[in-house]
């Protein structure tokens, strides 16, 4: 299995400043077929299911604000949350997609600091 | 508008089985795969398998082997999951989600909104 890891386990930003999330993957998900990472990021509000926002490590799903953004390769990716807004406030998960079982990252609490 | 309706609470007993529906509307059902998660109460996120719609194909994570079940009915836009052999640490909220790609492994960019199962003798 693919092990995800996430650092910090939660993270305190004050409103409008940047909050950045790591994931880490235990081997590469980068495929070589496609040219791509197979990495997608989360977020999951309280009482509601996970809202994705970012796929292949960086691109950004339809109707997600642009100051998310996702980067990175191979075995080391980045979310990074710009001028950090009250409704963003949530749990973040990754998740590769490369291979079965598809896994996920334990998830990062953003909270206000 | 992709929607993802899934049936209501369950409560269980340990060793029984449990089954959880996710009825799909606006688009085309066979040419998207379903994909179940679950996540225990408080804790993260965790995959169980997909389902093609088309042919009916599986895949399950196999920790789950020979235990789930996924099915679908075309007339009627619905996937369902069983789960065998009910134990304690069962006890979650399952999401069925529409997978973004079809290729069974890629992004799942829509989600039901969680069913959460019970097993408590």
């Amino acid at each position: 299995d693919i092990v995800m890891t996430q650092s910090p386990d939660s993270l305190g930003v004050a409103l409008g400043e940047r909050a950045t999330i790591n994931c880490r993957s235990s081997q590469s998900v980068w495929d070589s077929s496609n040219n791509k990472n197979n990495l997608a990021w989360y977020q999951q509000k309280p009482g509601q299911p996970p809202k994705l926002l970012i796929y292949w490590a960086s691109n950004r799903e339809p109707g997600v604000p642009d100051r998310f953004t996702g980067g990175g390769s191979g075995t080391d990716f980045t979310l990074t949350i710009d001028s950090l807004q009250a409704e963003d406030l949530a749990v973040y998960y990754c998740q590769q997609y490369y291979s079965n079982p598809i896994t996920f990252g334990p998830g990062t609490t953003v909270d206000i600091k | 508008q992709v929607h993802l309706v899934q049936s209501g609470a369950e409560v269980k007993k340990p060793g029984a089985s449990v089954t959880v529906s996710c009825k799909t509307s606006g688009y085309p059902f066979t040419g998207y795969y379903i994909h179940w998660v679950r996540q225990a109460p408080g804790q993260g996120l965790e995959w169980l398998g997909w389902i093609n719609p088309n042919r009916g194909a599986t895949t399950f994570a196999p920790k789950f082997q020979g235990r789930v079940t996924m099915t679908r009915d075309t007339s009627m836009r619905t996937v369902y999951l069983v789960l065998s052999r009910l134990r304690s640490d069962d006890t979650a909220v399952y999401f069925c989600a529409r997978e973004g790609g079809n290729s069974g492994y890629d992004d799942l960019d829509h989600w039901g909104q969680g069913t959460l199962v019970t097993v408590s003798s």
